[in-house]
């Protein structure tokens, strides 16, 4: 069975203090891992899909990388802004088109 | 990215009426669209997936005759929650997916509160 399992549940960080969320994924031919940004009240924000071990991808402050069990998604210097909920998903090889989502990662950065 | 929109944002009804939410693609052709609801502080949990000209696959405990999609064209699909009880308070979230991409697109988030 398809599984992601996002931690911490919560994370809080000073402005400017570096860090990284994890994924741990158990899928059946991975056809796509997504990163996504929710704030509160919003529906979730596309920010990477990474579907190869050794692939990265960067935006701004958030670099995501991929490896056959897991996917970071690394913080640089983080801003308040960067405050949300980051939620990350697997889309597997069966029949099914479903995203299976972790239960997402409560970022807080202070100033 | 590409860009969905969902509407309403907020909805207050009362218990027994039915309620619409639309969500269109804007800016591409969306060949399958999902609907999900999502409980305060949990990710988000799908109800059902449609493809364009076709009957909506539910998931597991979701009631089709309570929750009617229609996805009638390639830029919109609709949840109507049909005689709305406060227990279907919730946020619903709609997104959609091209052709061309592997990527979900989503929408804001529709608010529905049954009084």
């Amino acid at each position: 069975e398809d599984q992601v399992t996002q931690s911490p549940e919560a994370l809080r960080l000073q402005e400017g203090e570096s860090s990284s969320l994890n994924c741990s994924y158990t899928v059946s031919g991975l056809r796509g891992l997504f990163w996504y940004r929710q704030d509160p009240g919003k529906g979730p924000e596309f920010l990477f899909t990474l579907y190869s071990a050794g692939e990265e991808k960067e935006k701004e402050r958030l670099k995501a990388t991929l490896t056959k069990k897991e996917s970071f998604l690394h913080i640089t210097a983080p801003k308040p802004e960067d405050s949300a909920t980051y939620l990350c998903a697997v889309r597997g090889g069966g029949a099914t088109n479903k995203l299976i989502f972790g239960t997402g990662t409560l970022l807080a950065v202070q100033p | 990215g590409a860009v969905v929109s969902q509407h309403p944002s907020r909805v207050i009804c009362k218990s027994g009426t039915s309620v619409k939410i639309e969500c269109r693609s804007l800016d591409f052709q969306a060949t399958t669209m999902f609907w999900y609801r999502q409980f305060p502080k949990k990710s988000l949990m799908l109800m059902a997936t449609s493809n364009e000209g076709s009957k909506a696959t539910y998931e597991q405990g979701v009631e089709k005759d309570k929750f009617l999609i229609n996805h009638a064209s390639l830029t919109l699909s609709t949840l109507t929650v049909t005689s709305a009880h406060p227990e279907d308070s919730s946020f619903y979230i709609c997104s959609a997916r091209g052709q061309a991409k592997n990527i979900q697109y989503f929408g804001a988030g529709t608010r529905l509160s049954v009084l």
